[in-house]
Parts: structure tokens; C-alpha cells; sequence
């Protein structure tokens, strides 16, 4: 099986453009979860999509933004980008939802660059 | 809110001998998952043991095993034997069984000395 995949790997935009970054999960897999890895705030958990639906976010403001289609594939979107909001985003998928004892499964990620 | 310590920012080990790391953790509640996970130098991040609990035994993966200690809140990770292949950023992560949420630590940094 193919593992986890984000598109694009790197991207570089300025303060007050919106990016859209994208996840494709493990076939099969219909959990999508979004983190964010700064060296200074380290993990951060985003936001989990399960079936189309956001089960779960965590402390972010609302320019922070995601849905999920019917093929289990993600999208983030962040709006209004900050410098800060230069890090790593990384998406993991599990077969089921994170109430589960499901193991997550990491893609690469997503390296933003805010200028 | 629950919180997730890693004391150790950075940690080396020569090879073939054993290393502990260290993870401590606040929480009110009673049953919860821990995990740790390792990120290897541009390379992803990948699951290397997990812990219910409720369960009393220690979970083990081979050269990988943990100490929980539920009333100290304390989860450290043993790797025995250590390779090469184990220098890596390792993750402490909490997950609650009350809103799902995962708290990871800030990891620590582990050099493999040969």
C-alpha cells in the first residue's frame, strides 16, 4: 500500500496570502488528522476528519481551516498567513477514528514558509 | 488541560548500549492512550510503541519498551541495543479518551555515538 501523501512538499508565500495544502491517506484509511511542528511550540495537534465531518480541533484560531472528501483525501486551508505560521504541517490517517486504539501513520509533510 | 513533559531535550548513547528516555505527563483522567513516536532526520514520523492505561503490563517492540508508572504519571522509553538507525527526534504524545485530543512533549533528540 501506498503511504501517506502531502502536496505540495515546500511553499514559500508572503504575510496576508491563504495557502491551501493537501493529504491523501492510505487507501482504506478514513481518519485524517493535521499538525503543526514549530521548533518552538513542537507538535501540535490541528484538527481530525473522519467521513467528511471535523470530529476534533484543537487551539487554533479560525483562519486555520480543513475538510475532508469522500475519497478520505484532506485539504487545510489557512487564511490571512502570519509569519508564525511558517512550520511543518504533517497529516496522518488511521482506519478509524481517533477514539480507536488506531495507529496513526505520518505522511511528510508539508514545509511552509511564510515571508 | 493535560500537559506532556520530555526533560531531556537532547540525549546521546553509544551504540549497542541502552538509553532511557524520559516522558511525564499531567492529567484528571483515568484512562488514556501514550504513545512515542519517532521522527528520524527528514524522514517520517512513525509509531514505535503504545500504552492503554488500564492495561498494568508494559508494552514491548522488541529492542523498544516502556516503563509506565500510572500513579508517578511517568512513561519512559527503553531502547536496548541501540543502532545506528535509532537516532531520531522521539515524541512523548498523550491521547485523551474524553475530547480525543493528543498532546505530544517536545521531543528529544537522541545521537547514536559509534
Amino acid at each position: 500500500k501506498a503511504g501517506v501523501t502531502q502536496t505540495p512538499r515546500y511553499l514559500i508565500k508572503t504575510r496576508g496570502q491563504q495557502v491551501t495544502l493537501s493529504c491523501s491517506p492510505i487507501s482504506g484509511h478514513r481518519s485524517v488528522s493535521w499538525y503543526q511542528q514549530t521548533p518552538g511550540q513542537g507538535l501540535q495537534f490541528l484538527f481530525e476528519y473522519f467521513s467528511e465531518t471535523q470530529r476534533n480541533k484543537g487551539n487554533f484560531p479560525g483562519r486555520f481551516s480543513g475538510r475532508q472528501f469522500s475519497n478520505s483525501r484532506s485539504e487545510m486551508n489557512v487564511s490571512t498567513l502570519e509569519l508564525g505560521d511558517s512550520a511543518l504541517y504533517l497529516c496522518a490517517s488511521s482506519l478509524n477514528p481517533l477514539n480507536s486504539y488506531n495507529e496513526q501513520f505520518f505522511g511528510p509533510g508539508t514545509r511552509l514558509t511564510v515571508l | 488541560a493535560q500537559t506532556v513533559t520530555q526533560s531531556q531535550p537532547e540525549m546521546s548513547v553509544q551504540e549497542a548500549e541502552t538509553v532511557t528516555l524520559s516522558c511525564t505527563y499531567d492529567t484528571s483522567e483515568s484512562d488514556y492512550y501514550l504513545f512515542w513516536y519517532k521522527q528520524p532526520p527528514s524522514r517520517q514520523m512513525i509509531l514505535v510503541i503504545r500504552q492503554e492505561a488500564y492495561k498494568q503490563q508494559n508494552a514491548t517492540e522488541n529492542r523498544f519498551s516502556v516503563n509506565f508508572q500510572k500513579a508517578a504519571k511517568s512513561f519512559s522509553l527503553k531502547i536496548s541495543d541501540s543502532q545506528l538507525g535509532d537516532a531520531a527526534m522521539y515524541f512523548c504524545a498523550y491521547r485523551s479518551t474524553v475530547d480525543d485530543k493528543i498532546i505530544f512533549g517536545k521531543g528529544t533528540r537522541l545521537h547514536i555515538l559509534p
